[in-house]
């Protein structure tokens, strides 16, 4: 597509609850990346795919958190038993192939998801 | 690990130039980039130095400076439109995975004022 969509755009749901966040990169980027944004803070990020190589999961909070990619393009952000502190905006990003000259990410709008 | 500091708001008039400084610390580093986001928007890619010196494009600027691990954003003839949100970020390897991921600094506010 000609940009990164992700749905939806928000979700409100309820303590304990299970939520599915979804990001469908542009086509031909083969990184992609997943950041968490709090009110008023900086990106802080998840996890990165590239291509078909073991992803970095370092920036995963917690054993709640988990994402997959499949078919090296859409991906899916999935959070269990959701706690308040999971309340922020979840932004997908997508970058052309590594080594290429355009070092920028181009970011989706984003997921705010509300825990109540 | 890695760390960014940047200043949390800045203020100035229609006009204006400004200038965000960026200190990094980090493990691995293959360069710094900028990023800005209005108000409920995604963040938007503005430049990218892999190498000391400066980097124009338009009325932005960036420099590097690797030896001080420095950097900063420079806008200049402000417009009420460059009220935003300006992130650094770092450029840096991926924890055991090929190519490389971006470590955001905490923003720094711009307002423009008429």
């Amino acid at each position: 597509g000609a940009g990164v969509s992700q749905s939806p755009s928000n979700k409100v749901t309820e303590k304990g609850k299970d939520v599915e966040l979804r990001c469908d990169p542009i086509s031909g980027h083969t990184a992609l990346y997943w950041y968490r944004q709090s009110l008023g803070q900086g990106l802080e990020f998840l996890i990165y795919f590239q291509g078909n190589s073991a992803p970095d999961k370092s920036g995963l909070p917690s054993d709640r958190f988990s994402a997959e990619r499949t078919g090296g393009s859409v991906s899916t952000l999935t959070i269990q038993r959701t706690q308040q502190e999971d309340s922020a905006v979840y932004l997908c990003a997508s970058s052309p192939p590594f080594g290429r000259a355009n070092y920028g990410y181009t970011f989706g709008s984003g997921t705010r998801l509300t825990v109540v | 690990g890695q760390s960014l500091e940047q200043p949390s708001e800045v203020t100035a008039v229609e006009g204006a130039i400004v200038q965000i400084n960026c200190t990094y610390q980090t493990s691995g580093f293959y360069g710094l980039s900028w990023y800005q986001q209005h108000d409920g928007g995604a963040p938007t890619f503005l430049s990218y130095n892999a190498l000391d010196g400066l980097e124009e494009t338009g009325r932005f600027s960036s420099f590097l400076s690797r030896s001080d691990s420095y950097g900063y954003l420079l806008l200049q003839e402000l417009q009420m439109k460059d009220s935003a949100s300006y992130f650094c970020a770092v450029r840096a390897p991926a924890a055991g995975a090929a190519g490389n991921k971006l470590t955001f600094g905490g923003g720094t506010r711009v307002l423009v004022k008429p």
